[in-house]
């Protein structure tokens, strides 16, 4: 099945800076990559996604990057702030069919003033 | 639109207990997946139902079972809990034809 490894685990950014946080997939057919941001106690919220057809997406903030032949995708924070603060999940779609997500194993991200 | 609903949002059980847990999807949602989120293994896919119909089936032992009524409303049973069930149950809504999921508050099971 779908393995999706997640790096760095932890990542502490002065606000302002940039921070990017890195995915990698195994299965070659997933199609649909989702990033999720969950702050302490809450829900997981979609952020930003990107379908295997397109190489870059942005929104305001947050941009998400797409290699589908290095399998690999990237989200990208620029001017962070305090608020930014959370749990980042990058996750891919199984395929098959139906909605199954297999997620990273999640980045602290730390915004600090 | 109201958003994802789970309940109930929190549950102390005890371990050989079974427990039910409860999602009502965003209106119009036929789809409805089930994660278990803890800290060391993360976000874990259970399964999911679209149109009462089980769609997709994760890595969990057969204690681990759902349903989905008519109404799009979707439940899931753990029975002979263990300590290691305990966990963030979180459930996800999504459209019939689209790909977001949409998540609900969660459930979370302490297993004493």
């Amino acid at each position: 099945g779908e393995n999706v490894e997640q790096h760095p685990s932890t990542l502490s950014v002065q606000e302002g800076d940039s921070a990017v946080i890195k995915c990698t997939y195994s299965d070659s057919a997933s199609n649909y990559f989702p990033w999720y941001k969950q702050e302490l106690g809450k829900r997981p919220q979609l952020i930003i996604d990107i379908r295997s057809n397109v190489g870059e997406k942005k929104d305001q903030r947050i941009a998400v990057t797409l290699n589908k032949t290095a399998k690999h995708f990237s989200l990208h924070i620029t001017e962070t702030q305090p608020e930014d603060s959370a749990v980042y999940f990058c996750a891919a779609s199984s395929p098959g069919g139906g909605n199954k997500l297999t997620f990273g194993t999640g980045t602290q991200l730390k915004v600090e003033l | 639109k109201a958003g994802v609903t789970q309940t109930p949002r929190y549950l102390i059980k005890t371990r050989g207990q079974q427990v039910t847990l409860s999602c009502s999807p965003i209106s119009g949602h036929r789809s409805v997946s089930w994660y278990q989120q803890t800290p060391g293994q993360g976000l874990q896919f259970l399964f999911e139902y679209f149109s009462e119909t089980q769609r997709n089936k994760g890595n969990f032992p057969g204690r681990f079972s759902g349903r989905q009524f008519s109404n799009s409303r979707s439940e899931m049973n753990v029975s002979t809990l263990e300590l290691g069930d305990s966990a963030l149950y979180l459930c996800a809504s999504t459209l019939a034809g689209q790909e977001t999921q949409y998540f609900g508050p969660g459930t979370r099971l302490l297993v004493l």
